[in-house]
């Protein structure tokens, strides 16, 4: 079946400007969830879904930052007045539950790559 | 909190021959789990293999192993019988049961497979 995807694949932004990441998961997965990864690091959460709602934004890292999940399955990762720190890919994933086990493991896209100039 | 340590930044091996990447874990909970993944350089994060903390066995998956060791809070991942496809960076991550569901990933180890 299909993988998680993500568009667009790359996006070059100004200083300023509004972007959005679209992430659409793995079909049947309820849970969803964004990372962020700067080169040469491991990926950081950002924010996770169960269903439509929000249920750990933790790790957004101001409110510049916002997603949503309006249906239960596409996501959009926003970023408003972007700036050159927010440089970095940012993956998608999803997962069948959130309850524990293997059925918990996260499968990923293939990433979207920010570059802000 | 929850933390992932990888030591070796870098590793080299033969083709055919086996080997194995380091990844140590720190957390005060009892359930977690514990994955690796490969991120080949088209950047696409590929689930390698889980275990939990309550496995008595270690994981299998074709040429991926899990040495996990519970006590001592290590969980390395060997390869054996290594392909020209296996260079990548390779990521071990870790996830709690008390309500997080993030995964807590390590700074990575890059493998380079030669001929």
């Amino acid at each position: 079946g299909a993988g998680v995807s993500q568009t667009p694949s790359n996006k070059v932004t100004e200083k300023g400007k509004y972007v959005e990441l679209r992430c659409d998961p793995i079909s049947g997965h309820t849970a969803l969830y964004w990372y962020r990864q700067s080169l040469g690091q491991g990926p950081e959460f950002l924010i996770y879904f169960q269903g439509t709602g929000a249920a750990d934004d933790s790790g957004l890292p101001n409110d510049r930052f916002f997603a949503v999940r309006p249906e239960g399955s596409v996501s959009t990762l926003k970023i408003q007045r972007t700036e050159r720190g927010d440089s970095a890919v940012y993956l998608c994933a999803s997962s069948l539950g959130s309850a524990g086990g293997r059925q918990e493991t996260q499968y990923f896209g293939p990433g979207t790559r920010l570059l802000v100039l | 909190a929850q933390k992932i340590t990888q030591t070796q930044p870098g590793m080299f091996v033969q083709e055919k021959e086996a080997v194995t990447l380091d990844c140590t874990y720190d957390t005060s909970d009892q359930s977690y789990g514990l994955f690796w993944y490969k991120q080949p350089s088209s950047g696409e994060m590929i689930f390698l293999i889980y275990q939990g903390s309550y496995d008595e066995q270690n994981a299998t998956e074709g040429r991926y192993s899990l040495n996990f060791q519970k006590a001592r809070k290590s969980a390395n991942l060997v390869i054996s019988a290594s392909q020209l496809g296996d260079s990548a960076m390779y990521f071990c991550a870790m996830r709690v049961y008390t309500g997080f569901q993030k995964l807590v990933f390590g700074t990575g180890t890059r493998l380079l497979v030669s001929p």
